[in-house]
């Protein structure tokens, strides 16, 4: 069975401009989690949803970095203005559901962002 | 704020030889413990968990992890590595009074197993 995408692989963009990362979970996967991970700062927890809604945005680093998910499915995270310290791999991560905090997360292959 | 520590960046091994990552949280309460590990050019994917009851579980590829409340800490063994187990290993936590899955992941080590 398909495992979560992520799409772009790579982007590389110059500052100041706006991206969109796109995260296909795996299907039935009612929960759905965003990480950054970066050198010298490991993995990050940015956001997570439940459905569409989500209710831990305690991770977004700032307000140029928003998420949304359409259809208890696909996911998008969106950074405005990039700047260079936005250079990272984001990686997504779906399971199957998401109350007991014991679901096995499924990481995506990230997609590598370079702000120059 | 929670944290979790992994002492060794970079772990080298010859074949054969017995490994022990260390992993230690900063949380009072209940936690879900986890271990994963990215294969050079793969995905993060799961060794093992930990919930609740034997504090020894084991996971894929001969790997185990012992969870000692007492000692907050959550160590990664296995008696014989193989060079196929070069790879970075992430230590997680999951604290049940979050809501939902949130993980706080550790830095990281990287073993490299020489053949």
């Amino acid at each position: 069975g398909a495992g979560v995408s992520q799409s772009p692989s790579n982007k590389v963009t110059e500052k100041g401009k706006d991206v969109e990362l796109r995260c296909d979970p795996i299907s039935g996967h009612t929960a759905l989690y965003w990480y950054r991970q970066s050198l010298g700062q490991g993995l990050e927890f940015l956001i997570y949803f439940q459905g569409n809604s989500a209710p831990d945005k305690s991770g977004l680093p700032s307000d140029r970095f928003s998420a949304e998910r359409t259809g208890g499915s696909v996911s998008t995270l969106t950074i405005q203005r990039t700047q260079q310290e936005d250079s990272a791999v984001y990686l997504c991560a779906s399971s199957l559901h998401y109350l007991t905090g014991q679901e096995t997360q499924y990481f995506g292959p990230g997609t590598r962002l370079l702000v120059l | 704020a929670q944290s979790v520590s992994q002492h060794n960046h970079h772990v080298i091994l010859s074949e054969a030889a017995s490994l022990e990552l260390g992993c230690n949280y900063s949380y009072g309460g209940t936690v879900n413990l986890f271990w994963y590990v990215q294969y050079p050019g793969q995905h993060l994917q799961l060794l093992l968990k930990y919930f609740s009851g034997d504090p020894l579980v084991k996971g894929i590829k001969g790997f185990e992890a012992e969870f000692i409340k007492s000692k907050f800490s959550f160590n990664l063994r296995k008696p014989s590595v193989q060079w196929s187990d070069t790879a970075e290993y992430f230590c997680a936590v999951n604290a049940l009074g979050n809501q939902g899955g949130k993980l706080i992941f550790g830095q990281g080590t990287e073993l490299s197993v020489k053949p």
